[in-house]
C-alpha cells in the first residue's frame, strides 16, 4: 500500500536558519503530494501542494518539488521565523482520489 | 472557500456517557468525509471513511460499535463515541476532500476528555 516517510524530529533551529524536512513516498501511479501544517491545539492547514512530477509548490516562503525519480517531496524554507514553529505533515492522495496517507509529522521549533 | 467546521471544539464527559461530534462542510458538498484521531505528539490515525447515504468504512482495529458514524447529508457527518472511557480521550479531526487536486480540508478538531 501507499506510505509516506518523513524525517524524524523534533527539529530545532535558530531564527533565519535554513530549513529542510525530508519526505519520501511509496505509491502506485501518480499521486498528488501535500504539506500540511498544524499549530498547537488546531487542525491541519494546507501549506502547499504539487499534483505532477517536477511541479513546485510554494507558499509563505516554503517550497517543495515533486521528484518522481527519487519519490521525494522535501520541504524547504530559506529563513525560518519563530512563527513557523509547528508540526509539519507530508501527505499523498492517490490518483483515484481515495483516502490520503500521512507521514508521522515533524515538529519544528524556531528559537529567537 | 472550502471551510470545514467541527462542533464542539472541546468537550469533557464522564465515563460511560456518549458524546457526539459534528463535522460540517460549510461552503461545499462532501459525499465523503474522513475521521481521524490524534494522540499528543503523534500523527493522524485514520479511523473511518464516512460515506453519504451508505455505511461508513472503518479502518482495521477501530470498533464500529464504539465509534458510530452517520453521514446525514452532503454537508454533515457525525461521530458518536459511545460509552466513553478515559482511554478515548484524544483529539478528533475530520476532513473532506476538495475537487481537482484531491487536497483535504480539515476541521479545527475536537478535544475530548473523558473523566
Amino acid at each position: 500500500g501507499d506510505s509516506v516517510t518523513q524525517m524524524e524530529g523534533p527539529v530545532t533551529l535558530s531564527e533565519e536558519a535554513f530549513l529542510t524536512i525530508n519526505c519520501t513516498y511509496t505509491a502506485t501511479g501518480y499521486p498528488s503530494l501535500f504539506w500540511y501544517v498544524q499549530y498547537p491545539g488546531e487542525g491541519l492547514q494546507l501549506l502547499l501542494k504539487a499534483t505532477k512530477a517536477d511541479d513546485k509548490g510554494s507558499n509563505k516562503g516554503f517550497e517543495a518539488t515533486y521528484r518522481k525519480e527519487t519519490t521525494s517531496f522535501h520541504l524547504e524554507k530559506g529563513s525560518v521565523q519563530v512563527s513557523d514553529s509547528a508540526v509539519y505533515f507530508c501527505a499523498l492522495t492517490p490518483t483515484n482520489a481515495g483516502k490520503s496517507t500521512f507521514g508521522d509529522g515533524t515538529t519544528l521549533t524556531v528559537k529567537p | 472557500g472550502a471551510v470545514v467546521s467541527q462542533h464542539p471544539s472541546w468537550v469533557i464527559c464522564k465515563s460511560g456517557t456518549s458524546v457526539k461530534i459534528e463535522c460540517r462542510s460549510l461552503d461545499f458538498q462532501a459525499t465523503t468525509m474522513f475521521w481521524y484521531r490524534q494522540f499528543p505528539k503523534q500523527s493522524l490515525m485514520l479511523m473511518a471513511t464516512s460515506n453519504e447515504g451508505s455505511k461508513a468504512t472503518y479502518e482495521q482495529g477501530v470498533e464500529k460499535d464504539k465509534f458510530l458514524i452517520n453521514h446525514a447529508s452532503l454537508t454533515l457527518s457525525t461521530l458518536t463515541v459511545t460509552s466513553a472511557h478515559p482511554e478515548d480521550s484524544s483529539f478528533y479531526i475530520c476532513s473532506a476532500p476538495g475537487d481537482g487536486s484531491y487536497e483535504q480540508y480539515f476541521g479545527p478538531g475536537t478535544r475530548l476528555t473523558v473523566t
